[in-house]
């Protein structure tokens, strides 16, 4: 069966420090792959999401993910954090249905 | 164009009543579904629909029972509550059309205890 796993609960970093976040896939074909960002009280948004293609991804708010076959790994990355970051963050696959990540809870320090 | 929307944002039920969280979306979705999430466990597929009248169970429909009479309207029914349902609850919606795994669009949440 398809899943995802995000192997960090919860990650800390600095406000201009540069963040990834880790998502493991395990499906055997090309999977779709997705990252959302949920901020407190909030819904699940879209960042960005791979289906095909560039392994690169471009997300909104500066974010990006590198889709690795080898590594089995979707992790997700921004050169430099804000503040508005600190949130909640899931990976997520499609196959007939969505399966969701545990999510890792970002802090971001001043 | 309100996207999905979700009823009430708060509720607290004693053990054993009942009620109905409504979701509706104006995008004319056809596929449409209920996520919990809880701590640690992420969001977890409880029932789903592809069109009006017809639905399917995710991975954890047990409590939970649902209808679709509607493209717009997807309500859940806890039929008789427990404090195990205690959670928020999302529902989603997504067009069918295109790339499969088109982007779901997610409701605000509705925050449930139970007593």
């Amino acid at each position: 069966a398809q899943s995802v796993t995000q192997p960090d609960i919860h990650i800390t970093v600095s406000e201009g420090a540069s963040l990834e976040l880790r998502c493991n896939y395990s499906y055997g074909a090309t999977p779709y792959l997705f990252w959302y960002v949920q901020s407190p009280g909030q819904g699940l948004q879209l960042l960005l999401k791979y289906f095909s293609g560039d392994t690169l991804v471009q997300g909104i708010k500066g974010f990006e993910a590198e889709f690795k076959r080898s590594q089995s790994s979707f992790n997700l990355r921004k050169p430099s954090v804000h503040w508005s970051d600190a949130a909640e963050y899931f990976c997520a696959t499609y196959g007939n249905q969505f399966y969701f990540g545990t999510g890792t809870s970002l802090t971001v320090i001043p | 164009n309100a996207g999905v929307t979700q009823t009430p944002k708060f509720q607290v039920l004693k053990t054993g009543q009942s009620m109905t969280l409504q979701c509706a979306q104006d995008m004319n979705h056809e596929y449409m579904s209920w996520y919990r999430q809880d701590p640690g466990m992420g969001l977890r597929l409880i029932h789903y629909s592809v069109g009006a009248g017809i639905t399917d169970q995710g991975e954890v429909p047990n409590g939970y029972n649902v209808s679709r009479s509607t493209t717009e309207d997807f309500p859940l029914r806890l039929l008789s509550a427990a404090p195990s349902q205690t959670s928020v609850y999302f529902c989603a919606s997504r067009s069918l059309e295109g790339l499969a795994g088109n982007q779901q669009f997610f409701g605000p949440g509705t925050r449930l205890t139970v007593l």
